[in-house]
């Protein structure tokens, strides 16, 4: 089945640094690409997404990269803040579905300061 | 304009009880799903309904039922609850479309002893 598979797991920076989380996907249908932010004891809350008309999208701070033929798409934090720390998800559009998304599993930042 | 709202907020339920988890929208959205999100498994989607009178099964179905009462509400019932359904379930709806965005509601803390 459709699979997305998110590294590293964890990730801790300094204040300051660059951050950047990797997913894959296996659905050649995919086609939008969703980035979730994810405090602790929150809800999931989107942050930045693409669709696959599109090879990079930036938003401040937060990049998105994507790159549909090796079925890679990749978020980059720059001047990680604090504030940045949390768990943050990748997902992927299921081909031919009704809009579903298949997750990462996490990646959990650590900005210390 | 509340977003997604999620009845309870924690459970705690023996082995063997059954209960329902209430979730509405009032943002007029016609998607709407159930997640439930395990340390290090992510989000995974038990079920999802693409419109008022529809429902499907998601990758993690076993054990749960649905219903989609009427555009705004959607609801997990769980007959007999098993110690394996400890968990943080989240509601999400969105328009679905080509950019389907999810917003989710605060989650549900269950745990089944």
């Amino acid at each position: 089945g459709e699979n997305v598979e998110q590294h590293p797991s964890t990730l801790s920076v300094q204040e300051g640094d660059s951050a950047v989380i990797k997913c894959t996907y296996s659905d050649s249908a995919s086609n939008y690409f969703p980035w979730y932010k994810q405090e602790l004891g929150k809800r999931p809350q989107l942050i930045i997404d693409i669709r696959s008309n599109v090879g990079e999208k930036k938003d401040q701070r937060i990049a998105v990269t994507l790159n549909k033929t090796a079925k890679h798409f990749s978020l980059h934090i720059t001047e990680t803040q604090p504030e940045d720390s949390a768990v943050y998800f990748c997902a992927a559009s299921i081909g031919g579905s009704q809009g579903n998304l298949i997750f990462g599993k996490g990646t959990k930042l650590s900005v210390k300061p | 304009n509340a977003g997604v709202t999620q009845t309870p907020k924690f459970q705690v339920l023996k082995t063997g009880q059954s209960m329902t988890l209430q979730c509405a929208q009032d943002m007029n959205h016609n998607s709407m799903y159930w997640y439930r999100q395990d340390p290090g498994m992510g989000l995974r989607l038990i079920y999802y309904s693409a419109s008022e009178g529809t429902t499907d099964k998601g990758e993690v179905p076993n054990g749960y039922n649905v219903s989609r009462l009427n555009k705004r509400e959607f609801s997990l019932r769980l007959e007999s609850a098993a110690p394996s359904q400890t968990s943080v379930y989240f509601c999400a709806s969105s328009e679905a479309g080509a950019r389907n965005i999810q917003y989710f509601g605060a989650g549900t803390r269950l745990s089944v002893l």
